[in-house]
């Protein structure tokens, strides 16, 4: 069964820096998604994205954040001078197009910001 | 206020119990879908099952089932004869809107299944 993959599967960086999350979406799906998952909490929306561009947005998804197609396969989530609460499970999502789809997740980018 | 609202944060069950586990909505959409997603220890977001706004037709999936009532804005879901393995943190979400826009999930439920 086709799966969204995500890399890495662990980031740890130093607080301050730039990171660059990476997911390959499933190939015939149309939208894709961001979510964040603080250790203990429930997954949060940050951003989707459609015919390449931002289709909706959360609160958290600041000026810090961004997102991209940049070879039309992977779909990346940029986070510009990381913060200490930045650390999370960062969870790329994919979906058809059909809203009776659902929307199936990777496995996850554990980031640590130190 | 929670659009998504699990109340039971924690549940404990011996194998062979029957579980079921709470979710209540909120929305003003007439066209909404319902999720369920499961998280096991290993971390990851598992779909288990999808409900749209105009289907209040139960169902059964397995040892899995779903009561989804519109009249009580709620859309629970029952394991049959818990395993240990069934052991996860469950999610229930609501999408409302057109196609492509975000899941709302809730707070979650930590089911333990003791052997």
């Amino acid at each position: 069964e086709p799966e969204v993959t995500q890399t890495p599967s662990h980031q740890v960086t130093q607080m301050g820096q730039e990171v660059i999350l990476r997911c390959v979406p499933i190939s015939n799906h149309l939208y894709f998604y961001w979510y964040r998952q603080i250790l203990g909490q429930k997954v949060e929306f940050l951003v989707s994205f459609y015919n390449n561009e931002i289709s909706e947005k959360s609160e958290i998804f600041d000026d810090q954040f961004s997102v991209e197609r940049p070879d039309g396969s992977n779909f990346t989530l940029k986070i510009r001078s990381t913060k200490l609460e930045d650390s999370a499970m960062y969870f790329c999502a994919t979906q058809e197009g059909d809203r009776n789809q659902p929307q199936h997740f990777g496995d996850g980018t554990r980031l640590s910001i130190l | 206020a929670q659009k998504v609202t699990q109340a039971q944060t924690e549940i404990s069950v011996v194998e062979k119990e029957d579980v079921t586990l709470d979710c209540v909505y909120e929305t003003r959409d007439t066209t909404y879908y319902l999720f369920w997603y499961k998280q096991p220890p290993s971390g990851e977001l598992v779909f288990l099952i999808r409900r749209n706004s105009f289907d209040e037709q139960n169902e059964i999936s397995g040892r899995y089932s779903w009561n989804f009532q519109k009249s009580t804005s709620s859309f629970n879901f029952t394991i049959t004869a818990s395993q240990v393995v069934d052991s996860a943190v469950y999610f229930c979400a609501l999408s409302e809107g057109s196609a492509g826009t975000a899941l709302i999930f809730g707070k979650g439920t930590t089911l333990s299944v003791s052997s």
